[in-house]
C-alpha cells in the first residue's frame, strides 16, 4: 500500500534554530513530491519536486528530493515564530486518483 | 484574486441530522477534491470529480454523499453524522490535463462539529 512518513511528528525549537523535517515514502513511480504549510486553516503550497538532487529555495525555505533513497527534507533556516505550523508531505501517483499525504510535522517556534 | 471558497468555515450539527458542506473556486479547474482531516492526522481524500466524472474512495463511508453541479460548485452532503464525523473538511482544485502539474489550491477548509 502506498504510504508517506514524516518525522519527526513534532517538534519545538527556538527561533533562530535552523530545522530539518523528513519525508519518506513508499509509492511506486510516483510524479512529484510536494510539501505544503498549514496553519489553523487549510494547507498553502510551498514547493513541487520532480527530481532528484535539485534543491528548490523559496527565502528562509529549502527543499530536496531523493529519488533513490525514496526520501526528501524541508530545511527552514533562521526559524520565526511565524513558520510555526503542520508541514504536510504529499506524494503523487501517476494514476492521476489522488494525492498521499503524510501525517504531518507539526513545528512549534517560540521565542 | 482566483480562489477556492468554502463555506461555512464553522459548521456545528446534531447527530444523525442532515449536513451540506459548500466549496466554490474561480480557478477554473477541472478537478475538484474533499478531503477529511482529523486533529494530528493526514487529510483523507473522500472523493473527487473529474469535471463531471464522480470518483469516490474505496473506505468512504455511504454516509458522504458529493454533488458537482457545475465546474464552479461542489457540496459534500453528510447524510446522518456521527460523533466520529466531527473533523476539518477540505476542499481542494486542481488542474488536470496534458502540461499540467496538477498541484492543489486549498480553500479554507470547514470544521464540522457534531453534537
Amino acid at each position: 500500500e502506498d504510504k508517506v512518513v514524516q518525522s519527526p511528528l513534532s517538534l519545538v525549537v527556538h527561533e533562530g534554530d535552523t530545522v530539518t523535517l523528513n519525508c519518506s515514502y513508499e509509492v511506486t513511480n510516483f510524479r512529484s513530491l510536494l510539501w505544503y504549510k498549514q496553519e489553523k486553516k487549510a494547507p498553502t503550497f510551498l514547493f513541487m519536486l520532480t527530481s532528484s538532487g535539485i534543491e528548490k529555495k523559496s527565502g528562509r525555505l529549502s527543499s530536496i528530493l531523493d529519488k533513490k533513497e525514496l526520501f526528501s527534507i524541508l530545511n527552514i533556516t533562521a526559524t520565526q515564530t511565524g513558520d510555526s505550523a503542520v508541514y504536510l508531505c504529499a506524494v503523487e501517483p501517476p494514476s492521476y486518483d489522488k494525492v498521499i499525504f503524510g501525517p504531518g510535522t507539526s513545528l512549534s517556534v517560540i521565542p | 484574486d482566483a480562489m477556492v471558497i468554502q463555506n461555512p468555515r464553522y459548521q456545528v450539527t446534531q447527530f444523525g441530522k442532515p449536513v451540506t458542506l459548500s466549496c466554490s473556486q474561480t480557478l477554473n479547474h477541472n478537478v475538484m477534491y474533499w478531503y477529511q482531516q482529523k486533529s494530528s492526522q493526514a487529510p483523507k481524500l473522500l472523493f473527487h470529480y473529474y469535471d463531471k466524472d464522480f470518483n469516490n474512495e474505496a473506505d468512504t463511508p455511504d454516509n458522504f454523499q458529493s454533488r458537482r453541479p457545475n465546474t464552479s460548485f461542489c457540496f459534500l452532503d453528510i447524510r446522518s453524522p456521527g460523533l466520529g464525523d466531527a473533523a476539518m473538511y477540505l476542499c481542494a482544485t486542481s488542474l488536470r490535463g496534458w502540461g499540467t502539474d496538477e498541484k492543489l489550491f486549498f480553500g479554507s477548509g470547514t470544521q464540522l462539529s457534531v453534537l
